[in-house]
């Protein structure tokens, strides 16, 4: 089994802060994505990387995949009180098979006015 | 173009009861997966199910749970005699692509869950 640990588990910052969110496996990913959750909602797709050390942008999101393809990290710079909510990486196992897509362990991030 | 429509939003059973959870995927998409997601944790797989078929079912519990797809409707996850440890928020997504290796264009489009209360 593939897992996925993201830190921190739990984030609070000030309207403004800069902060990054890590996920980290000890197994090789084909492609991670990153997705947002707000609460009694699903999951909505951030962002897909597939090459080793691809960096993407999104907005105020910055993506980056791990050159060796198991990690990846999500920056976010002057958090808006819009950015609150669960933030979880999923991998697509190197393997093929995308319907075992691993989520990680979520990053629940709080942005206070 | 609506999305992913799941429900009941919110379900109670009582122990020993059946629940039926149902998901109609976006218009297009004959790729169906459910998953299950308890408090404060990731998303876990279930099952991954095309028209008709069930493709892989490595995630789902050998007793009581059961899922379709049927050729006409929508894709009905089963729980039978519930218990309270099954008390969860499940969701479904859709993809309209076959799975492959690593694709930017894999997306899965989810929909807003039904969150399932055991009393």
């Amino acid at each position: 089994t593939q897992l996925l640990e993201q830190s921190p588990q739990f984030l609070s910052i000030q309207e403004g802060e800069n902060l990054t969110v890590y996920c980290n496996s000890s197994s090789v990913f084909s492609s991670l994505q990153w997705y947002r959750q707000e609460p009694g909602e699903g999951p909505v797709l951030l962002v897909t990387v597939v090459t080793g050390g691809e960096v993407k942008k999104l907005k105020r999101l910055t993506f980056q995949f791990g050159d060796a393809r198991k990690d990846s990290s999500l920056h976010i710079t002057a958090a808006q009180t819009g950015d609150t909510g669960l933030y979880l990486c999923a991998g697509a196992p190197n393997s093929g098979g995308y319907q075992k897509v691993t989520f990680g362990t979520g990053t629940k991030l709080q942005v206070i006015p | 173009n609506a999305g992913v429509m799941q429900n009941p939003r919110h379900l109670v059973r009582r122990r020993g009861q059946e629940a039926r959870l149902r998901c109609s995927p976006m218009k297009g998409h004959s790729h169906v997966y459910w998953y299950r997601q308890l408090p404060e944790e990731g998303l876990k797989f279930m099952v991954y199910l095309q028209k008709e078929n069930i493709i892989d079912e490595s995630g789902m519990p050998k007793e009581r749970f059961s899922a379709e797809f049927p050729k006409e409707g929508p894709s009905i996850l089963r729980i039978q005699q519930v218990v309270r440890g099954d008390s969860a928020a499940y969701f479904c997504a859709s993809s309209p692509l076959k799975p492959g290796r690593g694709s930017t264009n894999e997306k899965l489009f989810f929909g807003s869950g039904t969150q399932l209360s055991v009393l």
